[in-house]
């Protein structure tokens, strides 16, 4: 079945600093691809999103790139703050039909200042 | 409009009690969903709403029941729970059930069952 693999946090970082948080899926077709944020004692929010091969989803300042050949969604910001100390969720929808939101186990981002 | 709401955000109960969690959207979406999250995990998918009818239901036990009263709320009543039950439950929403659209997610209802 279709799985999600990320890296084990916690990924400690001192503001400014690059941030990359590894991704990769195993998926039969075209899944469409999902980086989530939880932040302590809240919901998932949306960050970003792709759905084909190439595609690079934004947004507020994170990136990710949905690369077919590796299997990979790595997300990455240029420059991290206090304020993005959370939990990111990798995730695999599938294309076609349902099948229930696959996630990875969360990574733990703690950025100090 | 891109918001769901759950209430409460707070709940404690006994194992006796009754009592139900709420979940709204605003958005349009056809799709509803309710998840379980336990510490440290990602959410564990409970219940899918189509259409406003039970899609898909994760083997949860009865003790869980839904309902989806009409497109914009969902509901999950619980009743003799056990203490392992406590969690954080996440109400979401999107605009079909397929996997290609993204969920928008609710702040969740942190329940303690004593």
């Amino acid at each position: 079945g279709d799985s999600v693999t990320q890296m084990e946090g916690p990924v400690t970082l001192s503001e400014e600093a690059f941030l990359t948080i590894n991704c990769t899926y195993t998926a039969t077709g075209y899944p469409s691809l999902f980086w989530y944020v939880q932040y302590p004692g809240e919901g998932l929010q949306l960050l970003l999103k792709a759905t084909k091969a190439d595609d690079k989803g934004s947004n507020k300042g994170f990136e990710a790139t949905y690369r077919k050949e590796t299997t990979s969604f790595h997300l990455e910001k240029g420059s991290v703050q206090v304020s993005d100390s959370a939990v990111y969720f990798c995730a695999l929808g599938a294309s076609t039909g349902f099948q229930k939101l696959v996630f990875g186990t969360g990574t733990r981002l703690l950025v100090s200042p | 409009d891109t918001e769901v709401t759950q209430t409460p955000k707070h709940l404690v109960m006994g194992m006796t009690n009754k009592k139900s969690l709420k979940c709204e959207q605003h958005m349009g979406h056809r799709a509803m969903y309710w998840y379980k999250q336990k510490a440290k995990k990602p959410p564990e998918l409970m219940f899918v709403y189509s259409y406003e009818k039970l899609s898909i239901n994760e083997s949860v036990p009865s003790r869980f029941s839904p309902e989806c009263p009409n497109s914009s709320l969902l509901n999950l009543h619980l009743h003799a729970l056990q203490p392992e039950d406590s969690a954080l439950y996440l109400c979401a929403s999107s605009q079909d059930r397929t996997g290609y659209n993204e969920q928008f997610f609710g702040p969740g209802t942190r329940l303690t069952v004593l």
